[in-house]
């Protein structure tokens, strides 16, 4: 099965500050996945980064706030832009069936 | 996409099996069944996929009715290692858009 480094795997940011998530994945995929995680609750899916297109956002999040880069079929960043407090969380990305191991972000 | 019903918290005991029993009522045709597992502070993992009957790897069994509105998740003598939370998803395969729900956090006691 596939391998995802995800990094950073912690930070702690100034609010209103962006910070970048990027995930490597060690063969291609068609698609990857972005979500947020807050501890001790379930997952919840920020967006589809699609190779070659722009990102598919679900309910609740916009491009501006994430944006989300797709460049090649192994390669996917995630931006979190403006931060505030609210924004803590842990972010996890996807691809096929594996997951990278988390980024947790703390906005102070 | 369908959504996933399994209970919020499960007990056993070293050496035990368990069974983790999820309820998908709307399942669509083309949908299929996966489960993963999560530790604390860690990304999910793979545990096992499957569309109608039986799965079975070197981890866990995947038991599906005929009518798949339910699956059962089976992991035989569990140690303490497996300590985690699991989570029964419906949909398309190769991990394409998923719903997670609040998965089931076992317990397994000494």
């Amino acid at each position: 099965s596939a391998v995802i480094s995800q990094k950073p795997s912690r930070d702690i940011c100034q609010r209103g500050t962006s910070l970048t998530i990027q995930c490597q994945v060690d063969s291609q995929v068609t698609m990857m996945f972005w979500y947020r995680q807050q501890p001790g609750q379930s997952l919840t899916l920020i967006a589809t980064a699609n190779q070659g297109s722009e990102a598919t956002y679900e309910s609740g999040f916009v491009i501006d706030k994430f944006p989300i880069s797709r460049p090649n079929l192994t390669f996917s960043t995630l931006t979190v832009s403006n931060m505030s407090p609210e924004d803590s969380s842990i972010y996890l990305c996807s691809g096929g069936y594996t997951f990278g191991s988390g980024t947790r972000l703390t906005v102070v | 996409l369908a959504k996933t019903t399994q209970p919020i918290s499960m007990d056993s005991y070293e050496g035990q099996e368990v069974n983790i029993t999820c309820s998908h009522n709307n399942i669509a045709t083309n949908d299929y069944i996966t489960w993963y597992q999560q530790f604390p502070s860690q990304g999910p993992r793979f545990i096992i996929q499957g569309y109608k009957t039986k799965v079975t790897n070197e981890v866990a069994s995947l038991f599906i009715p005929a009518d798949r509105k339910s699956s059962t998740l089976s992991l035989p003598r569990v140690s303490l290692s497996d300590t985690a939370v699991y989570y029964c998803l419906v949909g398309p395969p190769e991990g394409r858009k998923l719903i997670w729900g609040l998965g089931t956090s076992l317990a397994v006691n000494p």
